[in-house]
């Protein structure tokens, strides 16, 4: 089974701060993408990478930054916490898209709460 | 038009029934499919994927319409472990992003 674990379930921090979240998948996935989930609002895809070192925004990068030193980290960085980044995080990964797509793996999610 | 586009519901039905959603999507490009399952304060899990007219898996059977851009879930005999939400998911664009519906909820009552 594909197993996405994402570093917390629950995080608080203050306003300002620089927030690190971690994910990491042991598949040997390609593709790995950071999502944050807002009610009413549904998933929201803030960045995306389909390789090492490179990245695309999704629909909504502003405020953030993402890293993918190595194949199977894909870290999402919030470089000034503001309180509308509270919401929870999700963490995917996939085999490579085109042709077909593929299905996403999930992480847990974090749970973020800007104070 | 949203590219993906789900009624939220929720879908309130009893133990045993048969229920369907519809999913309708706008990339006529868009060559596989699928349904996630969401429990409350979960991930989103993978339920089916839809590659051609349609996938059955057990009580569930999903199909595909494309020529009116549309796929549905049906679940029949349902179980009061059945209440979620269910997410549909379709690859869009040049590169299959996936693009995400905001789901239905299905309550099953007993």
């Amino acid at each position: 089974d594909v197993k996405v674990t994402q570093s917390s379930r629950y995080l608080v921090k203050r306003t300002g701060e620089k927030v690190f979240l971690e994910c990491v998948q042991d598949m040997d996935h390609e593709n790995m993408f950071w999502y944050r989930q807002d009610p009413g609002l549904g998933l929201r895809l803030i960045y995306f990478s389909y390789d090492v070192k490179m990245k695309e925004k999704g629909d909504i990068p502003e405020g953030y930054s993402v890293s993918r030193e190595k194949k199977e980290r894909f870290s999402l960085i919030l470089e000034s916490a503001s309180t509308n980044q509270t919401s929870m995080y999700l963490c995917a990964s996939s085999r490579p898209l085109g042709g077909f797509g593929q299905p996403q793996h999930f992480g847990d999610g974090t749970r973020l709460s800007i104070l | 038009r949203k590219e993906v586009e789900q009624d939220p519901g929720p879908f309130n039905v009893p133990e045993g029934a048969t229920v369907a959603f519809n999913c309708t999507y706008s990339n006529s490009a868009s060559q596989s499919f699928f349904w996630y399952r969401q429990d409350c304060r979960k991930e989103p899990k993978l339920l089916m994927s839809v590659y051609s007219s349609g996938n059955e898996d057990g009580r569930f059977t999903a199909q595909l319409n494309r020529a009116s851009q549309y796929i549905s879930l049906l679940i029949r005999d349902s179980k009061l472990s059945d209440s979620a939400t269910y997410l549909c998911v379709v690859p869009s664009g040049g590169s299959y992003i996936p693009t995400f519906g905001r789901g239905t909820s299905l309550i099953v009552h007993p």
